[in-house]
């Protein structure tokens, strides 16, 4: 079974640039989630998708990030313009739900680095 | 929002058994306890879900006393490949609580 695919693996850009993420989830979860994992801390989740709906963006910065999840599989998530503190690893998760658990999967991540 | 806490770090042999205990004094009837690992450079990796006494999987066992306010995860006969951070996460499926990682668990598994 195929992973939780994302890219690129790294990215480096100027602050104030914008930069894109593409995440493709594994076939047949229906939520998907972006996380926020700055060095040293625990991953934050910046939004969760249930299909091609959001179920919560609380976290999500939205003055400058935005994420879609068009047609309900593959998802953006977008930062415009870019800060210093948005240097972090950008983790993508997709899970499905069993038995009234979930169990999620995740990617190996978007190195972003802000200079 | 149930708030986890664990050691930050952890040392251990190899061939040793290692366990890291989570309270979560607030856990929620509907809650169920994860544990997850991550290795530098990846993406946490799912490994143990319980929601009461003892769970145990090819690779873990998962214990919860009856309260629920803690849980340990058990890892038997760790090798070096096993060091890593660990995650306990609590909240019920599709909840916000359940996606709310803590600060983690550092484990070095020393030769």
């Amino acid at each position: 079974e195929a992973g939780v695919a994302q890219s690129p693996r790294y990215k480096i850009i100027e602050k104030r640039q914008s930069v894109a993420f593409w995440c493709n989830p594994i076939s047949g979860h229906a939520t998907l989630y972006w996380y926020q994992q700055i060095l040293g801390q625990g991953p934050k989740l910046l939004i969760q998708f249930q299909n091609n709906g959001v179920v919560d963006d609380s976290q999500l910065p939205k003055d400058r990030f935005s994420a879609e999840r068009l047609k309900g599989v593959d998802s953006t998530l977008k930062i415009q313009p870019a800060k210093l503190e948005d240097s972090a690893v950008y983790l993508c998760a997709s899970s499905f739900t069993s038995g009234g658990r979930d169990t999620q999967y995740f990617g190996p991540g978007t190195r972003l680095t802000v200079l | 929002l149930a708030k986890t806490t664990q050691p930050i770090s952890m040392d251990s042999y190899e061939g040793q058994e290692v366990n890291i205990t989570c309270s979560h004094n607030n856990i929620a009837t509907n809650d169920y306890i994860t544990w997850y690992q991550q290795f530098p450079s990846q993406g946490p990796r799912f490994i143990i879900q319980g929601y009461k006494t003892k769970v145990t999987n090819e690779v873990a066992s998962l214990f919860i006393p009856a309260d629920r306010k803690s849980s340990t995860l058990s890892l038997p006969r760790v090798s070096l490949s096993d060091t890593a951070v660990y995650y306990c996460l609590v909240g019920a499926s599709g909840s916000a609580r359940q996606l709310t990682f803590g600060s983690g668990t550092q484990l070095t598994v020393l030769p």
